[in-house]
């Protein structure tokens, strides 16, 4: 058990539709990262968030979105939802926002878009 | 241009037996270098890390990887395959000169046979 966790567990929904994905970080960590992880696309990195703040960007979508409230969770929030966005939501955790930080992953969302 | 490649889809190895899972990157600067490995149904968990100093890096469960400068390789090694280690491996690089930007490989599945 890494100590990150992530709701809900499955999620499944239509098309045209948002849903936000929650994430709470490891007790202490400061820094979150969101992830993407399908078949035809591998593991992207969507983005970093430090202390609330963005921290780095990859490769998310503008029907995307994202931010880490003052308690330290943070939200993932996927807009207007197409089948390609069917995949494997996950979150990771670290302590700081060095890049060389060891980040901690949560179990995953998996998001099923019908 | 791909950012860390796995050549290889798939590695099977008999227990016991040495194991090495490659991996190259294609980065400018020096990029900050990590394994992670995946289990089913289960996130990533963290195996070892390349930031600075020794281009040999020890890790979790064994495992260990080297630093390559020259031919921009970062490949994992175990001395000693076990049927546990059968398992999905990810290479991932953190770009400092790119906003920070983390590249996952496409994943390598280990098979460690009795």
């Amino acid at each position: 058990d890494s100590g990150v966790t992530q709701t809900p567990k499955h999620l499944i929904t239509a098309t045209g539709q948002r849903v936000t994905l929650r994430c709470s970080p490891r007790s202490g960590d400061l820094s979150v990262y969101w992830y993407q992880q399908s078949l035809d696309q591998g593991l992207q990195f969507l983005i970093q968030y430090y202390n609330g703040e963005e921290r780095a960007k990859g490769n998310i979508l503008e029907r995307f979105s994202a931010q880490q409230f003052p308690d330290l969770h943070s939200e993932l929030n996927l807009s207007s939802l197409e089948l390609g966005d069917s995949a494997l939501y996950f979150c990771a955790s670290s302590a700081k926002m060095s890049s060389g930080d060891t980040q901690y992953f949560g179990p995953g969302t998996r998001l099923t878009v019908l | 241009a791909q950012s860390v490649a796995q050549p290889e889809d798939q590695v099977n190895v008999a227990e016991g037996n040495p194991l090495t899972v490659k991996c190259t990157y294609s980065v400018s600067g020096n990029p900050y270098l990590f394994w992670y490995v995946q289990y089913p149904n289960r996130g990533l968990q963290f195996l070892l890390k390349y930031i600075t100093g020794d281009n040999l890096v020890k890790g979790s469960y064994g495992f260990e990887a080297e630093f390559n400068k020259s031919q921009t390789s970062f490949h994992l090694k175990k001395p000693s395959a076990l049927v546990s280690d059968s398992a999905l491996y990810f290479c991932a690089v953190r770009d400092r000169d790119n906003f920070n930007k983390f590249y996952f490989g496409s994943g390598t599945k280990l098979n460690v046979k009795p």
